[in-house]
């Protein structure tokens, strides 16, 4: 158990307005990441970060932005949620070591927007 | 640019059966590989990895060899069992100092039936 925890677990919105994921993480971890899980995309990257308040774009990161003041809690905020954004986000954190990445996932947050 | 390429889904099994999910990568460099898998409802769990040619990653019964000759990383089992339906990943990593990010496939999804 990597002691990550996902917050909401489910949440329902409509179209235009804002919503927060939180992702926190009891290990210390520097390496913290945000994906959405779609049918027939896989897993796609929106947003990660490095550090407090060092963080980069993903792939897919349009229409999403991040924060992380605290090493435990890496943010992520739908500034006015749409229909496409519709998805199951995942939180992950990275334990690298020397064979490269290895990533630790969170229970997800099952997003509907109507 | 780098790529994961997974046999597509959904594979259906009865238990017992021999498994095996083909995954083949294009990448500069020397990847590491890495099989995820996800139950439902769940995250994924890092299943097994390998960091060079011709090595051999094993788990729970699960094997993948990693062969450079032909980029792949196939995924076998021997026997599978109906608690082995989940959705497997394929993926790689590089090592690029802070671009730590995961290369994925799609995922495979597997049912088997007792």
């Amino acid at each position: 158990d990597a002691g990550i925890t996902q917050s909401p677990r489910h949440k329902v919105t409509e179209t235009g307005t804002p919503v927060t994921l939180r992702c926190h993480q009891t290990e210390n971890h520097r390496y913290m990441y945000w994906y959405r899980q779609d049918p027939g995309h896989g897993l796609r990257l929106i947003h990660y970060s490095y550090g407090v308040k060092d963080t980069d774009k993903g792939e897919v990161s349009d229409g999403y932005s991040v924060s992380r003041s605290k090493t435990e809690d890496f943010l992520l905020t739908l500034e006015s949620a749409t229909s496409s954004q519709t998805s199951v986000y995942f939180c992950a954190i990275s334990e690298s070591d020397s064979s490269g990445e290895k990533l630790f996932f969170g229970s997800g947050t099952q997003l509907s927007v109507l | 640019g780098d790529s994961v390429t997974q046999m597509e889904g959904p594979v259906t099994l009865s238990e017992e059966a021999f498994l095996t999910i083909n995954c083949t990568y294009t990448a500069t460099g020397y990847p590491s590989l890495f099989w995820y898998v996800q139950y439902p409802g769940e995250g994924l769990q890092l299943l097994l990895k390998a960091t060079k040619a011709d090595d051999k990653g094993s788990n729970k019964g699960f094997e993948a060899t990693y062969r450079k000759e032909t980029t792949s990383f196939h995924l076998e089992k021997g026997s599978v069992q109906v608690s082995d339906s989940a959705v497997y990943f394929c993926a790689l990593t590089l090592n690029a100092g802070n671009n730590r990010k995961l290369i994925w496939g799609l995922g495979t999804s597997l049912a088997v039936n007792p």
